[in-house]
């Protein structure tokens, strides 16, 4: 069966500090991936997917940045935390192809503070 | 641009009362609704996908219904174990984007 693991659970890093959250799946091959960020009542924001190594989409510019070095590895990184990148961090992994998509597995998430 | 709207925003409901949680979505031509729970702290865990008008899904007390404007999840006697978050996204058909939108969430409390 297709797990998928992400870590830390939580953490708090000052302001200005560098990121790099990671994200694994097992038992699927060639899944796109997902970084996704939740805030407090504002729902789930895709801040980037990839369907293949080294192939990252942005959707939303900022200064967090994503690489996917291996088929099954994600990770999500900056050069210096703000404030406003406090949040909860998802990891999601999705198998489709073209026209099927049939939803996303969640990583249990990162709560990241920035102080 | 595909929308989502959840509501209610939060829902409190005595052990036993049944009631919905309503997904209504604007999408040019739809190709999948999903149904997500998510407990706090956690990820979204997935319950449902529905792709046309008219189906129905149920697993344990919870029925997830579709028509061409919106989506149900009736909740039948529900228990303090229901409480969580639960989220609807919003998959748009033929030319458009296959990347999820999400609402944001009915937050449910169910009251022993």
């Amino acid at each position: 069966s297709q797990t998928i693991h992400q870590w830390p659970a939580t953490l708090v890093q000052p302001v200005g500090s560098p990121l790099s959250l990671e994200c694994t799946v097992e038992g699927t091959s060639n899944p796109n991936l997902y970084w996704y960020r939740q805030a407090a009542g504002r729902g789930l924001q895709l801040l980037f997917y990839s369907v293949g190594i080294g192939q990252i989409s942005s959707e939303v510019p900022q200064n967090l940045s994503a690489s996917r070095p291996q088929d099954r590895q994600f990770i999500l990184s900056s050069k210096k935390l703000l404030l406003s990148d406090s949040g909860f961090y998802l990891c999601a992994w999705s198998r489709d192809r073209g026209r099927d998509f049939y939803g996303y597995t969640f990583g249990s998430g990162t709560r990241l503070t920035v102080v | 641009e595909d929308q989502v709207t959840q509501s209610p925003e939060a829902l409190r409901l005595q052990e036993g009362e049944s009631s919905s949680l309503n997904c209504s979505y604007t999408v040019s031509g739809l190709r999948g609704l999903f149904w997500y729970r998510q407990d706090p702290g956690k990820g979204p865990e997935f319950l449902f996908t529905l792709y046309s008008a008219g189906e129905e899904k149920e697993k344990e007390r919870l029925k997830a219904t579709l028509t061409k404007k919106e989506s149900f999840l009736h909740i039948t006697a529900p228990k303090p174990e229901d409480s969580a978050t639960y989220l609807c996204a919003v998959q748009a058909g033929p030319g458009g984007s296959y990347i999820p939108t999400f609402g944001r969430g009915t937050s449910l409390i169910v009251h022993p």
